[in-house]
């Protein structure tokens, strides 16, 4: 069974202040998602990567694959409140993820 | 937009009740899946089904069936809840098997008493 360690797993940071959260694995995945979960609701999916080393942006979020697709980091630059929730890395084969147990960011005004 | 919704957003059950949760996508994706959320546990898979008709046991499918007659929709079925089913439940599909990314419903916060 593949497993996913999310570290931090609580994370309460003020507005404008910059924050990193990990995914990492001793297994290798094909792939990673990383979504956002806020509370009350179902994930929502913000980006796949698939190369090792593979860098997304997304606004002020930036998302990188580690080399040996074994790991990924989220980085938030100038977190703000609406960033506030539970972050999930989701790893695996096409068809059967394994997800990680999540961040739960908090971002105070 | 994918758009994935489940039947309902709250329910409370008695033990022992039969409970059925639906879920609809408009994307036609092949692949649906259940998965039941807890604190501290993450997201578990408790089935998934790549085709009309077929379905495939998760990790956790014990006390749970389903049923995929159309293929836009797939439902979740305890057969005779108990309180250890409390939980959060949630559909996700994608669109076939190479793709990697799954579109979540919004949930159902399922209560047995």
């Amino acid at each position: 069974t593949q497993l996913l360690e999310q570290s931090p797993q609580f994370l309460s940071i003020q507005e404008g202040e910059n924050l990193t959260v990990y995914c990492n694995s001793s297994s290798v995945f094909s792939s990673l998602q990383w979504y956002r979960q806020e509370p009350g609701e179902g994930p929502v999916l913000l980006v796949t990567v698939v190369t090792g080393g593979e860098v997304k942006k997304l606004k002020r979020l930036t998302f990188q694959f580690g080399d040996a697709r074994k790991d990924s980091s989220l980085h938030i630059t100038a977190a703000q409140p609406g960033d506030t929730g539970l972050y999930l890395c989701a790893g695996g084969p096409a068809r059967q993820l394994t997800f990680g147990s999540g961040t739960q960011l908090t971002v105070l005004p | 937009d994918v758009k994935v919704t489940q039947s309902s957003r709250y329910l409370v059950k008695r033990t022992g009740e039969k409970v059925f949760l639906e879920c609809v996508q408009d994307m036609d994706h092949e692949n649906m899946f259940w998965y039941r959320q807890d604190p501290g546990l993450g997201l578990r898979l408790i089935y998934f089904s790549y085709d009309v008709k077929m379905k495939e046991k998760g990790d956790i499918p014990e006390g749970y069936s389903v049923s995929r007659e159309k293929k836009e929709r797939f439902s979740l079925i305890l057969e005779s809840a108990s309180t250890n089913q409390t939980s959060m439940y949630l559909c996700a599909s994608d669109r076939d098997r190479s793709s990697y990314e799954q579109y979540f419903g919004p949930g159902t916060r399922l209560t047995v008493t």
